[in-house]
């Protein structure tokens, strides 16, 4: 079991430039999670997709934010234009939805962006 | 009152002591709840599930779960340097498919 597999690990990108950050859910997996992850703020759930739809995006700051879920094994989270407030550290999380809620996240290891 | 809440600490012992992490949740949870452990710069990694009333042993952990108090703790025995890390407490949804996470306890363990 290769685990959640998120790329790229580290990203630095200027202002207002485009940022996508990739991610690749536990095989048999249903639930993908897309958190961000801050010293002041702790750890934020943005969206959460189950069988590839989106379920709730409440969490996603603002329009710069969107997610896509094309298929079971591949989903994007993109900030477009990034600014220096989205620097944290990005997760994704997978999990075995069985409609009982008994099954853990798995965190892949994450990718650190930084905004200068 | 927040879905799942955490004592934010930061809690020392010392080597070798009985360290514990407590957590209190509210009524829109489910009964299933996580422990995890996050290193610094590292991501969170799952240590324990509880499910049902009562303990949980595993090794040097122990989960344990008070539904009646709307508690879940972690006890970590003969506590070890490396058990320095962040313990993030995290509970299902009524609905199984949303995640709710404390702020997480900073544990020092001084050898």
């Amino acid at each position: 079991d290769a685990g959640v597999i998120q790329s790229p690990r580290h990203e630095v990108t200027e202002m207002g430039q485009e940022v996508t950050l990739r991610c690749k859910p536990i095989s048999g997996h249903n639930s993908l999670f897309w958190y961000r992850q801050t010293m002041m703020r702790g750890l934020e759930l943005l969206i959460y997709f189950n069988n590839n739809v989106p379920i709730d995006d409440s969490g996603m700051p603002e329009d710069r934010f969107s997610a896509k879920m094309p298929n079971a094994s591949f989903s994007t989270l993109k900030i477009q234009p990034s600014e220096p407030r989205d620097s944290a550290v990005y997760f994704c999380a997978s999990s075995f939805d069985r409609g009982m809620g008994n099954s853990p996240l798995h965190f892949g290891n994450g990718t650190r962006l930084t905004v200068t | 009152q927040k879905e799942v809440e955490q004592n934010s600490g930061p809690l020392s012992v010392p080597e070798g002591a009985i360290a514990s992490l407590n957590c209190t949740y509210s009524d829109r949870v489910s009964q299933s709840f996580f422990w995890y452990r996050q290193y610094s710069g590292k991501s969170p990694e799952l240590i324990m599930s509880i499910y049902s009333n009562g303990d949980k042993e595993d090794g040097r952990f122990t989960a344990q779960l008070n539904k009646a108090s709307q508690y879940v703790s972690l006890l970590i025995r003969d506590s070890q340097p490396s058990d320095s890390a962040t313990y993030l407490c995290a509970a299902a949804s009524n609905t199984g498919n949303q995640f709710y996470f404390g702020t997480g306890t900073s544990l020092t363990v001084i050898p």
